[in-house]
């Protein structure tokens, strides 16, 4: 059964940037794309990116000039960096695997399971 | 990439059925088969709930269901139990490896 557990620092002045590692226990850590996705106090989910085993990444547009994503294969780690916070950026943070492609790149899985347990980042001078 | 449009509340009584609409474009709920529900209870992680439109994960309870008719997506959860007092959350595919949500409904069971 895969597990996910993510830490990070909670909170940050503006400008600063974010920085979250989540792990993975248990299950194939290659063959999935692995996501970072956020929700703002009182409001809906915001997906924010992904990696896979390889590196390839994707972004939301809205957030791709800021955000970056990698990955350590060698702990089955992948971590999210987002530059230039402000007070918007303040929210939880979750890490999950998602997508699924196959070797000529269709989808063939596209949903969000399992969860890590969420990290609060608030951003506040 | 605009979030898909959810109503921001629904609420039903024990027993009954009520019925969550996820509404989108051509571009993601319409133009994919890759519609997936979430539950959320506060302070929680949220859960898999339905993925592919209508398919359930092992542990979910049938009275969970899923559909979709052009670009708009349902959830509806018959039987209603204390229990499904969350917020729900639709997700789609939305082409070129991303994904958008939708802004959540708030579930009250009477």
């Amino acid at each position: 059964q895969v597990q996910l557990q993510q830490w990070g620092a909670g909170l940050l002045k503006p400008s600063e940037t974010l920085s979250l590692t989540c792990a993975v226990y248990g299950g194939s850590f290659s063959g999935y794309y692995w996501s970072w996705i956020r929700q703002p106090p009182g409001k809906g989910l915001e997906w924010i990116g992904e990696i896979n085993h390889s590196g390839s990444t994707n972004y939301n547009p809205s957030l791709k000039s800021r955000v970056t994503i990698s990955v350590d294969t060698s702990k089955n780690q992948f971590s999210l960096k987002l530059s230039s916070v402000t007070a918007a950026d303040t929210a939880v943070y979750y890490c999950a695997r998602g997508l699924k492609v196959t070797i000529f790149g269709v989808v063939i899985r596209y949903w969000f399971d399992p969860w890590g347990q969420g990290t609060l980042v608030t951003v506040s001078s | 990439q605009s979030a898909l449009t959810q109503p921001r509340s629904v609420s039903g009584s024990p027993g009954q059925s009520v019925t969550i609409s996820c509404t989108g474009t051509s571009s993601d709920v319409g133009g994919y088969n890759y519609v997936s529900w979430y539950q959320q209870h506060p302070g929680k992680a949220p859960k898999l709930m339905i993925y592919d439109v209508s398919k359930r994960p092992s542990g979910v309870p049938d009275r969970f269901s899923g559909s979709k008719s052009g670009n708009t997506a349902s959830l509806t959860i018959s039987g209603l139990q204390a229990e499904d007092e969350a917020d729900y959350y639709c997700c789609s595919y939305a082409g070129s490896y991303r994904g958008v949500f939708g802004g959540g409904t708030k579930l009250t069971v009477l």
